[in-house]
Parts: structure tokens; C-alpha cells; sequence
């Protein structure tokens, strides 16, 4: 089944303590993003990665890190959490990330990761 | 950034039409989205509109106005489970160039 999965789905940790949530998807797709959810204030991007070894900030990248080595995964990683980064966080893929048109460009949802940091 | 504008909530009865507004700002539009999100889950893709004009898709069907900066999606025969928040996300043709720009969502509120 095609999807893009992430790992952990909940998670609550402590101010400081380094944390990795991965993302991997099976489609093949090139282009790869990571975006935090939160009420009143939407999905906001953190990172993406248009290819591999490629990526770039987002709206709101402080705090946070990810490497791009292969294709299919992209984690996220908080070096230092903060309870600022208590969020909902969503990675997505699409095929590519430049102007190709509807099938290219539409992005898959992970199903979410809920991080608590106190 | 880009600036994209859309109610914050809505509401209508089952078996009404609705239609959800998006207005935006950018420097080179490219695409624009439109998504559906049930609470606690995930976004999922609804319509997509690159050029003037409307697409239909059943019973969801989506606008887009290039010069006016203007979309909206319109919901026919609501049913319960079309309860859930509506995003409309904007691609971005310039220097960041890959992004993609989401609203803060409608939330509609389908009554029986």
C-alpha cells in the first residue's frame, strides 16, 4: 500500500532531551516536507527536501533539523526540545516539488506524530 | 510568505450546498490546493486548480479566479461526515520555488 508513515505517532519527553521522528514513504516520491500544526495558527513548514541531499528551510526551521541520504526517508530531528515544540507534527511527499502539474505535485500526509514537551 | 485568507468557521445543515472561500497573496502563483482534515487526522488531498475556471469532482467541486487572487470550494449535498476543516494551500512559483503555503483552515460544522 502506498503511504508515507511516521514514527513515533505519540511521544512525550522532557526540555532537552534529543528526539528523532522518522518519516519514510514507499511512492518513489522526490520531493519531501515536514510541517507543525497548531490551533489557530495552521500548518506551517518546517523543512523540505526537494531531492535527495537536498533540503531547505521553512517558515519556522528553528529548533529543528533533518538530513535527506535517502530517498525515501526523512526524519526530524530536535536536538534540544522545547515546550514551544509541543505540536502536531505532519511529514508529506509528493513526486516532485516543482510545477508539473496536479499528479505530480500533490502532497501525501503521514498520519502524524503528537509530541508533549514539558 | 504568502498571505492566504479563509473563514474560520462555518456551518450548515445536511443536504445544503456551502462554499468556502480563499483569497491570496503571491508573488508567483503556481497551484493552489484545496485539502480536507478530520480532527486528529490527517490532511487529504480534495481538488487542485492551476487555471481560471471550475473542476468538478462529484460533489465537490473547486474555483479559481488567477486575477483575483480568488478560490473557493463548494460542497453540494453536505452529508454529516463532511464535517472536518477545510485548507486551502498555495504554491508558490518565485524563490521558494517547492513550497507550499497552507490557510489556517475553515472549520465546517455539518448539522443534521
Amino acid at each position: 500500500e502506498a503511504q508515507v508513515t511516521q514514527n513515533p505517532r505519540y511521544l512525550i519527553t522532557v526540555t532537552g532531551k534529543k528526539l528523532t521522528v522518522t518519516c519514510s514513504q514507499n511512492m518513489n516520491h522526490e520531493y519531501m516536507s515536514w510541517y507543525r500544526q497548531d490551533p489557530g495558527l495552521g500548518l506551517r513548514q518546517i523543512y523540505y527536501s526537494m531531492n535527495v541531499e537536498v533540503t531547505d528551510k521553512g517558515d519556522v526551521p528553528e529548533g529543528y533539523k533533518v538530513s535527506r541520504k535517502e530517498k525515501r526517508n526523512f526524519p526530524l530531528i530536535l536536538e534540544s526540545p522545547s515546550p514551544n515544540q509541543t505540536s502536531l507534527y505532519f511529514c508529506a511527499s509528493s513526486l516532485s516539488g516543482v510545477g508539473a502539474g496536479v499528479n505530480q505535485e500533490t502532497q501525501y500526509f503521514g498520519p502524524g506524530t503528537r509530541l508533549l514537551v514539558l | 510568505g504568502q498571505n492566504i485568507d479563509q473563514p474560520t468557521e462555518m456551518t450548515a445543515t445536511e443536504g445544503a450546498i456551502v462554499q468556502i472561500n480563499c483569497t491570496y497573496q503571491t508573488s508567483g502563483f503556481n497551484g493552489l490546493f484545496w485539502y480536507q482534515q478530520h480532527a486528529g487526522e490527517a490532511p487529504t488531498f480534495l481538488s487542485y486548480n492551476v487555471l481560471d475556471g471550475l473542476e468538478e469532482k462529484g460533489r465537490f467541486s473547486s474555483f479559481l479566479s488567477r486575477s483575483k487572487g480568488y478560490s473557493y470550494l463548494l460542497l453540494k449535498e453536505l452529508q454529516m461526515k463532511d464535517s472536518a476543516s477545510y485548507l486551502c494551500a498555495v504554491r508558490d512559483r518565485g524563490s521558494t520555488l517547492g513550497r507550499l503555503y497552507f490557510g489556517r483552515g475553515t472549520q465546517l460544522t455539518v448539522w443534521p
